[in-house]
């Protein structure tokens, strides 16, 4: 199993480009969540799914939207990208949310985004 | 929602001395508290957890131990090795009302010393 993949490793965008950040799980896993990672800070949570279609806000949503078609995805869209975007992000996976069976989560290795 | 502090943001010990880290939440409806362990460049790995009907847990070099009722947590290791330098993070779930996942602090730089 490769575990939870993100794609791409590192990437440089203008202010106002718009872009995809890639999020893949091959462990069968219902949840699935985005988180930034600011430097000096702990992991805020973006938006999560607790499956296929379905997609929930978390603390710090907005200028992000996802989608969730399959149960394997997860893409994390970035339309109007800002400064304040700049950021490490995560995304992670579990069996089942922590709501509901104290699931632990499996991350990835992390997108770097510079927006400039 | 959650709040969680994490103290101290960096700490130096000795290779083979004792490493303690502190964590404390803000809502005592939490009831799920896992460690991470970030080495440069990679996602947050999972080390312990510890769930609210538990006071301690051990993994080899690995303890946590939980207080309910002052709401904090603590992350113990032993015998610290190098390969142990990392950032740590601690964790909160959310309780429910608020989303599904995890609250975490700002993260303890562990550095070991030869």
């Amino acid at each position: 199993n490769a575990g939870v993949t993100q794609t791409p490793k590192f990437r440089i965008l203008k202010i106002g480009q718009s872009m995809t950040l890639q999020c893949t799980q091959d462990m069968n896993h219902n949840y699935m969540y985005w988180y930034r990672q600011d430097p000096g800070m702990g992991l805020k949570l973006i938006y999560y799914s607790v499956g296929a279609g379905i997609t929930d806000k978390g603390e710090v949503p907005n200028g992000y939207n996802v989608s969730r078609s399959t149960t394997e995805d997860f893409p994390l869209r970035l339309e109007l990208a800002a400064p304040s975007q700049t950021s490490v992000y995560f995304c992670a996976s579990s069996y089942l949310g922590v709501l509901d069976s104290n699931q632990p989560q499996h991350f990835g290795d992390g997108t770097r985004l510079s927006i400039l | 929602g959650e709040n969680v502090e994490q103290h101290p943001s960096t700490l130096s010990v000795q290779e083979g001395d004792s490493a303690v880290i502190k964590c404390t939440y803000s809502d005592s409806a939490s009831n799920y508290f896992p460690w991470y362990k970030q080495e440069l460049g990679k996602g947050p790995q999972l080390i312990i957890d510890i769930r609210s009907n538990v006071g301690e847990k051990k993994d080899q070099r690995i303890a946590v131990t939980l207080n309910k009722t002052a709401k904090h947590f603590s992350l113990h290791i032993t015998e610290t090795q190098p390969e142990d330098s990392a950032v740590y993070f601690c964790a909160a779930s959310n309780s429910g009302g608020g989303a599904d996942g995890l609250t975490f602090g700002k993260g303890t730089h562990l550095i070991i010393q030869p």
